[in-house]
């Protein structure tokens, strides 16, 4: 399996307060991802990093910022959580960009806003 | 049209039997194409690549047409253990941020 993890695997935080979910990989991937999966939606796309101190938005990029200061951390915050962005979040890793190779996942967070 | 679309299921097969899923995409520029697997409460991990000329790894047999824009995943002889959530996923065609992931069709193999 890819070394992949992810801190805290579980986390119920209150609406208004601040969230930061870390991704760590050993496997030195250029590319990281993070993703949130909600009933209904499948997997979507929040934010990725194509190197250190790159990265983008996805299609649900609302409400979360992300910061990659190192190859192998990429952190996706959440300055003031809502009811909404309770989810079960997915980072993932890949050598290289434009889906031409498979992407690797974390074993998610699964983050409850009350 | 949505971006990938799957039927979501459940499908609910006998162990032993052949069971086949289709997934539809509409970015003709896509040019990669996976199957994921995902078990409950459980990461999505790769199944199998998509090549164009179909390609087959043990029970599993995965083909493209591209001119329908459309991936199907053969399960032959299914397993308990085969019973998941299989996810047709395919590139953007472009740009860093890789992936669309169709939502997913729901096997449940029945002993």
């Amino acid at each position: 399996d890819a070394g992949i993890t992810q801190s805290p695997r579980h986390k119920v935080t209150e609406t208004g307060t601040p969230v930061t979910l870390r991704c760590h990989q050993t496997e030195n991937h250029r590319y990281m991802y993070w993703y949130r999966q909600d009933p209904g939606h499948g997997l979507r796309l929040i934010h990725y990093s194509y190197g250190v101190k790159d990265t983008d938005k996805g299609e649900v990029s609302d409400g979360y910022s992300v910061s990659r200061s190192k190859t192998e951390d990429f952190l996706l915050t959440l300055e003031s959580a809502t009811s909404s962005q309770t989810s079960v979040y997915f980072c993932a890793i890949s050598e290289a960009g434009q889906g031409s190779t498979q992407q690797f996942f974390g074993p998610g967070t699964r983050l409850t806003v009350l | 049209r949505k971006e990938v679309e799957q039927d979501p299921g459940p499908f609910n097969v006998p162990e032993g039997a052949t069971v086949a899923f289709n997934c539809t995409y509409s970015n003709s520029a896509s040019q990669s194409f996976f199957w994921y697997r995902q078990d409950c409460r459980k990461e999505p991990k790769l199944l199998m690549s998509v090549y164009s000329s179909g390609n087959e790894d043990g029970r599993f047999t995965a083909q493209l047409n591209r001119a329908s824009q459309y991936i199907s995943l053969l399960i032959r002889d299914s397993k308990l253990s085969d019973s998941a959530t299989y996810l047709c996923v395919v590139s953007r065609g472009g740009g860093a941020d890789g992936l669309t992931f169709g939502k997913g069709t729901h096997l449940i193999i029945q002993p």
